[in-house]
């Protein structure tokens, strides 16, 4: 099992433009979430997934998108970089079970906006 | 809403002697509690999770952490610090009623001192 995997693990992005976060897992997990991490901040949620086909909004899900057409993969668009998206993002997932809560996370991604 | 609250940003203990990682929460229902450990530049890996039962909870690599439901606190510990427990510390609650949001605390950095 490779967990979960995010690229690129580093990216440079000028003002205003657009890229797209990489994540896949193969836990077969139905539930899949984007953080980011600002320093002494904590994880903020950006979007979340419960499925193929159903993403929904975090915390701060503006300057984002996502979708969601397999079960393994979810990956995060920015449209129109700006400097207050750098950050590290973190993709995770967990399974579906009450018990399961615990998230898996992958390395992250640093995205610097200049 | 909810919120979590870790009251040090930073902790240093000696190697050998027991440590304590401090994390209050609020939430409006009943709480799943979490604690993450992240090491320099990787994701987030779980440590233990509390979700109903014993307020004691045992985790990973020997830590543990105790709910106390009147003091609405989640304090993380370990009898025996060791120098590679050095990382950053993240408390976490779900409160059910809140969907799939996750609220991260904004981490503790755990230094143990040879």
């Amino acid at each position: 099992n490779a967990g979960v995997t995010q690229t690129p693990k580093f990216r440079i992005l000028k003002i205003g433009q657009s890229m797209t976060l990489q994540c896949a897992q193969d836990m077969n997990h139905n539930y899949m979430y984007w953080y980011r991490q600002d320093p002494g901040m904590g994880l903020k949620l950006i979007y979340y997934s419960v499925g193929a086909g159903i993403t929904d909004k975090g915390e701060v899900p503006n300057g984002y998108n996502v979708s969601r057409s397999t079960t393994e993969d979810f990956p995060l668009r920015l449209e129109l970089a700006a400097p207050s998206q750098t950050s590290v993002y973190f993709c995770a997932s967990r399974g579906d079970r009450d018990s399961s809560y615990e998230q898996y996370f992958g390395p992250g991604t640093r995205l610097t906006v200049t | 809403a909810q919120s979590v609250a870790q009251p040090e940003d930073q902790v240093n203990v000696a190697e050998g002697n027991p440590l304590t990682v401090k994390c209050t929460y609020s939430v409006s229902g009943n709480p799943y509690l979490f604690w993450y450990v992240q090491y320099p530049n990787r994701g987030l890996q779980f440590l233990l999770k509390y979700i109903t039962g014993d307020n004691l909870v045992k985790g990973s690599y020997g830590f543990e952490a105790e709910f106390n439901k009147s003091q609405t606190s989640f304090h993380l510990k370990k009898p025996s610090a060791l120098v590679s427990d050095s990382a950053l510390y993240f408390c976490a609650v779900r409160d059910k009623n809140y969907g799939q949001n996750f609220v991260f605390g904004p981490g503790t950095r755990l230094s143990v001192l040879p």
